[in-house]
This record gives structure tokens, C-alpha cells and sequence, in this order.
């Protein structure tokens, strides 16, 4: 059971360039999730969707975008990439039911210069 | 919106200490609590949770508690190992969200 998958691990941008986080997950959940970790900052909230054709924004969604055409598939795009942008990305899922837990993927670090 | 603070940032301890970890939550509604463990270079996972028609859960070294009426909620570890080293995460739903508030983790150090 492969869970949330993030591609790829690692990733170095010049500033302006543009890049797709992917994220896909094989447990039918309707919630998918993006999150931003930055050092003693914790997890904040960039985008999320709560089943395909439908997505919102979060707390940080400036810079990025979303699309969720499929139940298992929830990139995540990085149109003109800024330091700002250097982060540990994570893409989350859970299942309809509102009192259950989050499922992470392995993380992308991604590193802007 | 949610509102949820953690407390301490960082812990450090010997190997066989208890740690503590403390979260407050804002909204009166939230019933689901989840902790997660991250470990350096992984995601989130969850190791335990509670929910409000309980006041205590335990499994093996961990325990959680909550107590409504102060709306706070407490990660309990004894006899810590080395691997419990990680960064933990309290989360706290607000009431019938689908969006976890996370609180801003927890680095704790075990030391041998």
C-alpha cells in the first residue's frame, strides 16, 4: 500500500523558474491537502481540495496553484518561484469522514536561489 | 478560525525521563485531537488520538489526555528511548472541519 507519494524528494530552482510538485494517493481519500514546513514554523495550510474539480485556498496560497482533476492526483505549481518559496512541502490526504487522521507523503524540499 | 498553541518547543531529556508536551485549542467545538510523529527527513504520522467522549488514551508508552473544559490536551511519553527523538505535532479540527489546525511542533530530544 503506497499511501501519499510526493515527487520529487528534492528540487533546486533559480529564482523565475517554474516547477510541479506531484502528489498522488491510492486510498480513494476526497481530502487532499498541501502544506508548507518551514524551520520552527510548523505546517502551514498553502491549498486543499475535498474531492476532484474542487479547491480552495489555505492560509499561504499566494504564489502557488492547484488543480485536482482526478480523485487520487493533487499537484502543486510553482509559477515564478522566489526565495520566499525555499520550504519542505507536504501533501496530505484523509478520508470523507470529518474525526479521522491525515495521511503525509515523504515531503519535497525544495530550494530556491 | 482555530487558534492552537504548543508548548515547549523544544524538550530535552534523558533516555528513561517522561516527556510532556502541552496543546490549547480556541474552539469549543473541536472533538477529534491527533498527535504526529515526524521524524528527520519524513512526513507527519499519527501515533495517537483522542476524541471528547473520552478523558484518557493510552497505548504502550504514550498517553494522551484532554480536558475540555480548560479546552487544553497533553502528549504523555514515559520512558523515552532515543528513537522517540522527532518532532511532534498536536492538531486540533475545529468543529466539523475537514481542516486539521496544527499546532507549531515540538522537538524533543532524547539524549542516551
Amino acid at each position: 500500500n503506497a499511501g501519499v507519494t510526493q515527487t520529487p524528494k528534492f528540487r533546486i530552482l533559480k529564482i523565475g523558474q517554474s516547477m510541479t510538485l506531484q502528489c498522488t494517493q491510492d486510498m480513494n481519500h476526497n481530502y487532499m491537502y498541501w502544506y508548507r514546513q518551514d524551520p520552527g514554523m510548523g505546517l502551514k495550510l498553502i491549498y486543499y481540495s475535498v474531492g476532484a474539480g474542487i479547491t480552495d485556498k489555505g492560509e499561504v496560497p499566494n504564489g502557488y496553484n492547484v488543480s485536482r482533476s482526478t480523485t487520487e492526483d493533487f499537484p502543486l505549481r510553482l509559477e515564478l518561484a522566489a526565495p520566499s518559496q525555499t520550504s519542505v512541502y507536504f501533501c496530505a490526504s484523509r478520508e470523507f469522514t470529518v474525526n479521522t487522521e491525515a495521511f503525509f507523503g515523504q515531503g519535497t524540499r525544495l530550494t530556491v536561489v | 478560525g482555530e487558534n492552537v498553541e504548543q508548548h515547549p518547543s523544544t524538550l530535552s531529556v534523558q533516555e528513561g525521563d517522561s516527556a510532556v508536551i502541552k496543546c490549547t485549542y480556541s474552539d469549543s467545538a473541536s472533538n477529534y485531537f491527533p498527535w504526529y510523529k515526524q521524524e528527520l527527513g519524513k512526513g507527519p504520522q499519527l501515533i495517537i488520538d483522542i476524541r471528547s467522549n473520552v478523558g484518557e488514551k493510552k497505548d504502550q508508552r504514550i498517553a494522551v489526555t484532554l480536558n475540555k473544559t480548560a479546552k487544553h490536551f497533553s502528549l504523555h511519553i514515559t520512558e523515552t528511548q532515543p528513537e522517540d527523538s522527532a518532532v511532534y505535532f498536536c492538531a486540533a479540527p475545529p468543529g466539523g472541519s475537514y481542516i486539521p489546525t496544527f499546532g507549531r511542533g515540538t522537538s524533543l530530544i532524547v539524549h542516551p
